[in-house]
């Protein structure tokens, strides 16, 4: 168990549809990064939070954003759903703002 | 900018026998290299990492791997692995003082009895 805690753990839904994907982070852990894990695509890194403040992005969506919170859990929200968003989304955590990262068991995101 | 190739995507073995998955990478700085292995619906699991020092660095599970600056190559080895081995194992780079974490396309490892 690494400690870091992503609910739901399966989410189906409808394109155009809008949803939100919670992460807790290890205890103690002030960085939370997001990945998208598709079959074609593989594992691509999302954005980064240190500490509540956006420090590093990469490939995400203008329809997808997120934020970190005081009490330092992270919310992914994924809106205007489309057929290819389906995939396994990440969340990590780590101690700094640097790596190792440890992984939670992810939200298997279904878009119909 | 930092980038992660894992040469093989499928690498079947016997059981009891060596493994080597390969990575390269491409940076301009200096980076922290890292092994991750994923089991079937679940997360993936820190196997070991390069942060500095010693070029050989030993993880869980009896994997190691040798991180060679000149040949900008992190492979991972186990000089016998076990049915339970079966996952897809990733290489990741982490570029030093920055904040992404890049992956590779990953290895998946199938282990035959």
């Amino acid at each position: 168990d690494s400690g870091v805690t992503q609910t739901p753990k399966h989410l189906i839904t409808a394109t155009g549809q809008r949803v939100t994907l919670r992460c807790s982070p290890r205890s103690g852990d002030l960085s939370v990064y997001w990945y998208q894990q598709s079959l074609d695509q593989g594992l691509q890194f999302l954005i980064q939070y240190y500490n509540g403040e956006e420090r590093a992005k990469g490939n995400i969506l203008e329809r997808f954003s997120a934020q970190q919170f005081p009490d330092l859990h992270s919310e992914l929200n994924l809106s205007s759903l489309e057929l290819g968003d389906s995939a396994l989304y990440f969340c990590a955590s780590a101690a700094a703002d640097r790596p190792p990262l440890h992984f939670g068991n992810g939200t298997r995101l279904t878009v119909t | 900018a930092q980038s992660v190739t894992q040469l093989d995507s499928q690498v079947p073995v016997f059981e009891e026998a060596p493994v080597e998955l390969r990575c390269n990478y491409s940076s301009s700085v200096s980076v922290y290299l890292f092994w991750y292995v994923q089991y079937p619906n679940q997360g993936l699991q820190l196997l070991l990492k390069y942060l500095s020092g010693s070029t050989l660095v030993k993880g869980i599970n009896g994997f190691e791997a040798e991180f060679n600056k000149s040949q900008t190559s992190f492979h991972l080895r186990k000089p016998s692995v076990h049915i339970s081995d079966t996952a897809e194992y990733f290489c990741a780079v982490s570029e030093g003082g920055g904040f992404k974490t890049i992956f590779g396309a990953g290895t998946r490892l199938f282990v035959k009895a």
